[in-house]
């Protein structure tokens, strides 16, 4: 069974360029997270998706970000326009179903490392 | 506020000398804890889920405890091969989001 995988692995971009990362889900799992790390602090989330609604956006750090999710499969992240700020690791996670305990693991992809100059 | 700390931050071990890992946390209503491994450039890997005060779940060298303010990451025998950081998360009651702490960077030496 394939794990979550994200792309792309690496972005180096300008800052005010825009930037669009992509994460695809593992098969079935109709919860999709979007978490980020800056450097030095701890892997912070950023919003959920279920299917193709949001859940919860409480993370999202301001306007500039905008997720999305068509036809609850895949998910992109744009930040637009990118400030320095916005460096760090992405990280992509899917789980199963909530409504059951064995079901709640999150599984993480490899994540997308941005940098913003 | 929900928090995690986890403690030490690093945590040099030779081969097969044990040791643990310990988490604390504040949430209001925990809904699960959770224990991820992650390696360098890589993803956080699942590696157990603990739900209620008194629960043990063990994967090879690994053992992971609970009581209501701490877990506990038991690492028996440590081989290099368990060189990474492991993280602790918990997830509140009301939400699904993972809180996470900083993470415990362990090295194995032979």
């Amino acid at each position: 069974e394939a794990g979550v995988t994200q792309f792309p692995s690496h972005s180096v971009i300008e800052k005010g360029q825009t930037v669009t990362l992509r994460c695809d889900p593992i098969s079935g799992h109709d919860n999709l997270y979007w978490y980020r790390r800056v450097m030095g602090k701890e892997i912070k989330f950023l919003l959920h998706f279920v299917k193709e609604s949001k859940q919860d956006e409480s993370g999202m750090p301001n306007n500039r970000f905008l997720a999305e999710r068509t036809g609850g499969t895949y998910s992109t992240l744009k930040v637009q326009p990118a400030e320095l700020e916005d460096s760090g690791v992405y990280f992509c996670a899917s789980s199963q179903d909530l409504r059951m305990s064995s079901y709640n693991e999150q599984f993480f992809g490899p994540g997308t490392r941005l940098t913003v100059l | 506020e929900d928090q995690v700390t986890q403690s030490p931050e690093a945590l040099r071990l030779q081969e097969g000398e044990s040791s643990s890992l310990n988490c604390s946390y504040t949430v209001s209503g925990l809904r699960g804890l959770f224990w991820y491994r992650q390696d360098p450039g890589k993803g956080p890997e699942f590696l157990f889920t603990l739900y209620s005060a008194g629960e043990e779940k063990e994967k090879e060298r690994l053992k992971a405890t609970l009581t209501k303010k701490e877990s506990f990451l038991h690492i028996t025998a440590p081989k290099p091969e368990d060189s990474a950081t492991y993280l602790c998360a918990v997830q509140a009651q009301a939400g699904t989001a993972l809180i996470f702490g900083k993470g415990t960077t362990l090295s194995v030496s032979s």
